[in-house]
Formats: structure tokens, sequence, C-alpha cells
């Protein structure tokens, strides 16, 4: 079963740095991009950008650029998400997912979502 | 990039038929055939419903149908069932490497 799992919930404080990742099994994670997309409380869908574990390229939407760094550890199927330095808007709920293709946007599968809070 | 705009909120009863609506703009829907649709029951993750405007992935039923006409794409779901009461994002890519979804539309089944 193609599956991705993300780590669990954050509380952080303004200023602080935060990883959050995602781990991907059931298929060869070197060749599928990792999306990751931003919900907001009581908004809806945010795509930040893409990274493809086979060389770390990456891809970040205008408004996510220089905002959050994607990584990824091929030799352990899991890509990341990093803050240096977090907001009280960094508050949402982050899902990645995989793509097949970076110029498509069939999201399949999702992860279940890792709820960041920032607040001091 | 603009968010693609979907009507906030859409109702049928059971066994109905309703159509969700995704207008964009000539830079994205209106340009690419790279426009899906996920269904989206809060507290879990988005599911694919539709990818490339109109193919349905494995396991998604076939009331479930994708057209495109010109910047609107639409999702058609025929016999509604209580299950389908949730909240329905499309997106589209919008070439170099940009995507964007739409606003969201909550369906209500009644």
């Amino acid at each position: 079963e193609v599956q991705l799992v993300q780590s669990g919930a954050e509380v952080k404080k303004p200023g602080e740095s935060l990883k959050i990742s995602c781990k991907g099994s059931g298929y060869t994670f070197t060749r599928f991009w990792i999306a990751w997309v931003r919900q907001m409380p009581g908004k809806g869908l945010e795509w930040m950008g893409i990274i493809y574990p086979g060389d770390s390229d990456t891809r970040y939407t205008p408004s996510f650029q220089g905002q959050v760094t994607f990584s990824a550890d091929k030799s352990i199927n899991t890509a990341y998400l990093h803050w240096s330095s977090l907001k009280a808007s960094d508050t949402a709920i982050y899902y990645c997912a995989r793509l097949p293709a970076a110029a498509g946007t069939d999201l399949d599968p999702w992860g279940q979502g890792t709820q960041v809070t920032v607040s001091s | 990039q603009s968010a693609l705009t979907q009507p906030r909120s859409v109702s049928g009863s059971p066994g109905q038929s309703v159509t969700l609506s995704c207008t964009g703009t000539g830079s994205d829907v209106g340009s690419y055939n790279h426009v899906s649709w996920y269904r989206h029951h809060p507290g879990k993750a988005p599911k694919l419903m539709i990818y490339d405007v109109s193919q349905r992935p494995s396991g998604v039923p076939d009331r479930f149908s994708g057209s495109k006409s010109a910047n609107t794409a639409s999702l058609t779901i025929s016999g509604l069932q209580a299950e389908d009461e949730a909240d329905y994002y499309c997106c589209s890519y919008a070439g170099s490497y940009s995507w964007v979804f739409g606003g969201g539309t909550t369906l209500t089944v009644l």
C-alpha cells in the first residue's frame, strides 16, 4: 500500500525553528515528487511547492519562497518541511502528498496532516 | 496567482446529481488539462477524485465525473450519497511550476 505518514502535532513559540516530516512507503520514493500543502484555520488549501527526493530539486510557490525550506533524505524515504523562525501566521495544518510529475496536479495519496500551532 | 473561483456551498438530496464549478483564467484552467478535484472531510486527508480534467483514479466510483470548457472546470456527482458531504477543492497547473487551488465548495447532502 502506498502511504505517506507525517510527524505529529507541534506547539511552538514565535521565533522558534521547526522541522516536520513525511515518510513514504509502498513505492519508490525517489521517483515521485512530494508536494507540501497548507491549510490555515478555517481556510482552503494552498500549494506551497514540491521537492523531488531523487535529487532534492525543489520548486517553491512564490508566496512561500524564502519562508520555508524543503529537504529530503532518500536513505530513509523521508521529506521535510522546515521553518527557521516561526510566526503566529504559520499556524496551520500541513499536508504532504505524492505527485507523479512536476507539471501535474494529481496529488495521491496524502499524508494525514501535521497540525502546527505557533503561540506565545 | 489568484485562487480559482468555486461557489462557497452547494446542496442536493440523496440520489440527485450536483455539479460543482471551478473558474480560472486563460493562464491556468484555460491553458492546461492538469485540473484535479479533491474531496476533503475535515480532520482527514484530502482524497483525489478526478485528475487531468476527467480521469478517475482507481477506486473512485463512476458517480464522479469531470469536464472542462474554456476557463471553467466542473465536477459532477451523480447518485448523491451521505458520504459525499464534504469540502471539494479544484486545482489547476498554472505553468512555470506554479499550481493553484480553488477556494473550496462545501457540499451538503440534505
